[in-house]
């Protein structure tokens, strides 16, 4: 199973809106809509972010939101602030009960 | 609260076995479905395992298919990974995540970092 496909990078400044891809295949992305986003600080375990596509955990800022078209899904953050800055990895089911996560993807704040 | 901890990483040698550990406290750790994930040094996240709720169903990653062994002991509310037959390529820090209930993975440990190399 591949990795799913994310840009190695994103860079936006404080309060502009970026969106970060995550481009699989009609195998995973594209057949279920069991997407996740997870936020990772240097050193930090990861944070679940979105969930089921475009769900929000309690707690998480509605800053982020997730989509989904065909086989990419997007994470989009709005009013970008300095503590976005992060490693950013979306993860899909990929069937046969397995998962595949994305390649990663480092938000720069300007 | 939700806590995860794992423990039992080191270094070991190419070839050789370690069992890394997850004790979970905060909730009723029998009616979640538990996940291994690792991150190779300056790498990205790799789904390694799952767990059912009550052990009875375990997937695993192509790449550990037959070398690594999920399991768990609700009695001691703790998850396991038994890893066998170890590569380099397998070196990497193991987190212990939480399936939620409604989907994503929603608590993750600090992680344990495992060292394969001679």
């Amino acid at each position: 199973q591949s990795a799913l496909t994310q840009p190695a990078s994103v860079s936006g400044s404080p309060g502009q809106s970026i969106t970060i891809s995550c481009t699989g295949t009609s195998s995973d992305v594209g057949s279920y809509n069991l997407v996740s986003w997870y936020q990772q600080h240097p050193g930090k375990a990861p944070k679940l972010m979105i969930y089921e596509g475009s769900k929000r955990p309690s707690g998480v800022s509605n800053r982020f939101s997730g989509s989904k078209s065909g086989n990419t899904a997007s994470l989009t953050i709005s009013g970008l602030q300095a503590e976005d800055e992060a490693d950013y990895y979306c993860c899909s089911y990929a069937g046969s009960s397995t998962f595949v996560f994305g390649t990663g993807t480092k938000v720069t704040v300007l | 609260e939700v806590q995860l901890v794992e423990s039992g990483g080191g270094l070991v040698q190419p070839g050789g076995s370690l069992r890394l550990s997850c004790a979970a406290s905060g909730f009723t750790f029998s009616t979640y479905w538990m996940h291994w994930v690792r991150q190779a040094p300056g790498k990205g996240l790799v789904w390694v395992s799952r767990i059912k709720t009550d052990g009875s169903s375990t997937d695993h990653a192509d790449s550990v298919k037959g070398r690594f062994t999920i399991s768990r002991d609700n009695a001691k509310n703790t998850l396991y990974l038994q890893m066998n037959s170890l590569r380099a390529e397998d070196t990497a820090i193991y987190y212990c995540a939480r399936g939620g209930q409604v989907g994503g993975l929603d608590y993750w440990g600090q992680g344990t970092l495992v060292t394969v190399s001679s």
